[in-house]
């Protein structure tokens, strides 16, 4: 088992351009999240998504979209990349709980 | 509000010197807290539990109710111990977690 999965790794892209980050997990997990590191600030919540079909705003969503796609998949776009969105993007899934969360590697992103 | 507040950014020990990572938490409920790990160039991982006691790799912490505390200890530091350590909130009828700041230790030899 893969566990939960990201991509890309690594993305460097010019103020105003859009991506999407990947992430998918193999574990049968409802609850999917997309959190944000930055130093000194911790772990930030973006966007989550309790089971297939839902999402629902973090504490930090201004700036991203989210997809559900199926029940292993969960995209975060960036529409118009800021300087601010520089940052470290972590997926994460969960049992029904959100207790016991299951993290990717992470994509570093910077936004020149 | 809830609220996780980890107060050092960064400790610096020497091996086999005890440890103490610091978390304080505001949940007018009960709360459930949790510590995660991040070793260098891996993912965050979940380190202990207050509910289960148990103690992983050297580390336990209890959960103070009257302090509302769950720092992190083990009594003699590591250099494999050397991360980034979050302490996490679980709210009540919720499915998310609330993460502080996160504390890096870093263990000297």
């Amino acid at each position: 088992n893969a566990g939960v999965t990201q991509t890309p790794k690594f993305q460097v892209l010019k103020t105003g351009q859009s991506m999407t980050l990947q992430c998918a997990q193999d574990m049968n997990h409802n609850s999917m999240y997309w959190y944000r590191q930055d130093p000194g600030m911790g772990l930030r919540l973006i966007y989550y998504s309790a089971s297939e079909g839902t999402t629902d705003k973090g504490e930090v969503p201004n700036g991203y979209n989210v997809s559900r796609l199926n029940k292993r998949e969960f995209s975060l776009r960036l529409e118009s990349a800021a300087p601010s969105q520089t940052s470290v993007y972590f997926c994460a899934s969960s049992d029904d709980s959100g207790r016991f969360q299951f993290f990717g590697p992470g994509t570093r992103l910077t936004v020149l | 509000a809830q609220r996780v507040t980890q107060p050092e950014k960064l400790l610096s020990v020497f091996k086999g010197a005890p440890v103490e990572l610091k978390c304080n938490y505001s949940y007018s409920g009960s709360p459930e807290l949790f510590w995660y790990v991040q070793y260098s160039r891996q993912r965050l991982q979940l380190l202990l539990r207050h509910i289960s006691r148990e103690s992983i790799k050297g580390f336990t912490a209890d959960l103070n109710k009257g302090e509302t505390s769950f720092h992190l200890k083990k009594p003699f530091a590591q250099e494999e111990d050397s991360a980034m350590y979050y302490c996490a909130l679980g709210a009540y009828n919720t499915d998310k977690l609330i993460f502080g700041t996160g504390t890096r230790l870093q263990v000297f030899p």
